[in-house]
């Protein structure tokens, strides 16, 4: 069975900081698949950034980097230079082939609020 | 219109109403999921759909019923719903089901049902 815990329930960071959100996952997959997701007060899902299991580099795209540690099975999500429009909650999730299904799995989220 | 789409965004019905949600995708996606995100509880998925195909179906009670009739459209068909049934329903499509890379899935802003 797949798991991913978000142990921070909320997250408070001064604009123009940068923000670690953590994110911890268990699974006996050899291949699996991390994404991070935002989603705001409006309720849509965003898709922010993906790293595969085999990937040997962490992912970047943009703001956001995945601070990926395979040994210790966590995938944090660092923003950078954070924004008043950050604040969102940030789902962490991951996908893997047990049993030939790839059922995505997702924490129970991070609300993260920037401050002026 | 692009990217995943969902009516109506907002329904409230008494028990003994028969509603249906409908997404829609303009992705060309091959699979859709519906799930439901209920306060304080992690994302909770309800059905996978790959090629119009029934592939998953999480214990769902049987007063929700999916319905695919082409890649681009799901519906979700409730009856006799309950009012713990209340919460964010989310539609979702991807590439496909399997894993790979940059295969995340796009969902939609979500129907907030309140079920009374």
């Amino acid at each position: 069975a797949q798991k991913i815990t978000q142990t921070q329930p909320g997250m408070f960071v001064q604009e123009k900081e940068a923000v670690t959100l953590d994110c911890t996952y268990d699974t006996s997959d050899q291949s699996y698949g991390l994404f991070w997701y935002k989603q705001p007060s409006s309720g849509e899902m965003i898709f922010l950034i993906y790293q595969g299991s085999y990937d040997e580099q962490n992912a970047t795209e943009g703001r956001y980097s995945l601070n990926f540690q395979k040994a210790r099975k966590s995938a944090n999500l660092v923003i950078s230079a954070s924004q008043l429009g950050d604040s969102a909650m940030y789902f962490c999730a991951m996908r893997g082939a047990s049993g030939g299904s790839y059922i995505p799995t997702f924490g129970r989220g991070t609300s993260l609020i920037v401050h002026p | 219109e692009t990217g995943v789409t969902q009516t109506p965004r907002h329904l409230v019905m008494g028990m003994t109403n028969k509603k249906s949600l409908k997404c829609e995708q303009h992705l060309g996606h091959n699979a859709m999921y519906w799930y439901k995100q209920s306060a304080k509880k992690p994302l909770e998925l309800m059905f996978v759909y790959s090629l119009e195909e029934r592939v998953e179906n999480n214990s769902v009670p049987s007063r929700f019923s999916p319905e695919c009739p082409n890649s681009s459209h799901l519906f979700l068909h409730l009856h006799t719903l309950q009012p713990e049934d209340s919460a964010l329903y989310l539609c979702a499509s991807s590439q496909d089901r399997t894993l790979s890379q940059h295969n995340e899935q796009f969902f939609g802003p979500g129907t907030r049902l309140t079920v009374l």
